[in-house]
């Protein structure tokens, strides 16, 4: 199985700030990594695919880099909308489908 | 546009069943597999089960396997997840998702939650 981990737990930003938001993966998933936003009482929305994609609809504020183990997703100037749970997802090997334990991104 | 709609939720007591329901629109729910995912109070997301676009195929989560099934009815365009044997570890909120052909997860409803209570 592969373990994905997230840091930082917890990530406290001022609106309009920059907040960089980092995923490892246990092993080699090239760049099938997935970025998720959830905010409570909405459905989980998709951020970036393939890594560094972004999904239909998604800001340009939103940027996903990396490969192989190492991966971040970047918000370049948050936003009332932005302050949520982000996870990161591997779908490169399965089963499972493995996600991070979560960054949440909270108001400072 | 895609929709998907969550329900069957509730409190139920340790060892009883429940089955949530996934109803879609707005696609050819039959070109698509399915997921049900669930996340705990406090907790990060979990893969609970996935089901080929044709039922085909199946896989579960280790901590539901034997307990829980997952299932589609192509004709009513709804995803099932029939779960039993409840216990407080299960509860959470359940969610269905599609599966993007590329191996993304590209639409999720908005969740429905379980809770697992005497």
């Amino acid at each position: 199985e592969i373990v994905m981990t997230q840091s930082p737990a917890t990530l406290s930003v001022s609106p309009g700030e920059r907040a960089t938001l980092s995923c490892r993966a246990s092993q080699n998933i090239l760049t099938n990594l997935a970025w998720y936003r959830l905010k409570h009482g909405q459905s989980p929305s998709l951020l970036i695919y393939n890594a560094s994609t972004r999904a239909t609809g998604v800001p340009s504020r939103f940027g996903g880099g990396g490969s192989g183990t190492e991966f971040t997703l970047t918000i370049s100037s948050l936003q009332s909308d932005d302050f949520a749970l982000y996870y990161c997802q591997q779908y490169n090997t399965w089963p499972p489908w493995t996600f991070g334990q979560g960054t949440k991104v909270e108001i400072k | 546009q895609v929709q998907l709609v969550e329900s069957g939720g509730g409190v139920v007591q340790p060892g009883r069943s429940l089955r949530l329901s996934c109803a879609v629109s707005g696609f050819t729910f039959s070109d698509y597999g399915m997921f049900w995912v669930r996340q705990a109070p406090g907790k990060g997301l979990e893969w609970v089960a996935v089901i080929w676009y044709d039922g085909s195929k199946k896989y579960y989560g280790d901590s539901v396997k034997g307990r829980f099934t997952i299932s589609r009815d192509n004709s009513k365009n709804t995803l099932y997840l029939q779960m039993s044997s409840l216990g407080a570890e299960d509860t959470a909120v359940y969610h269905c998702a599609r599966w993007h052909a590329n191996g993304w997860w590209d639409y999720w409803g908005q969740g429905t939650l379980v809770t697992v209570s005497s």
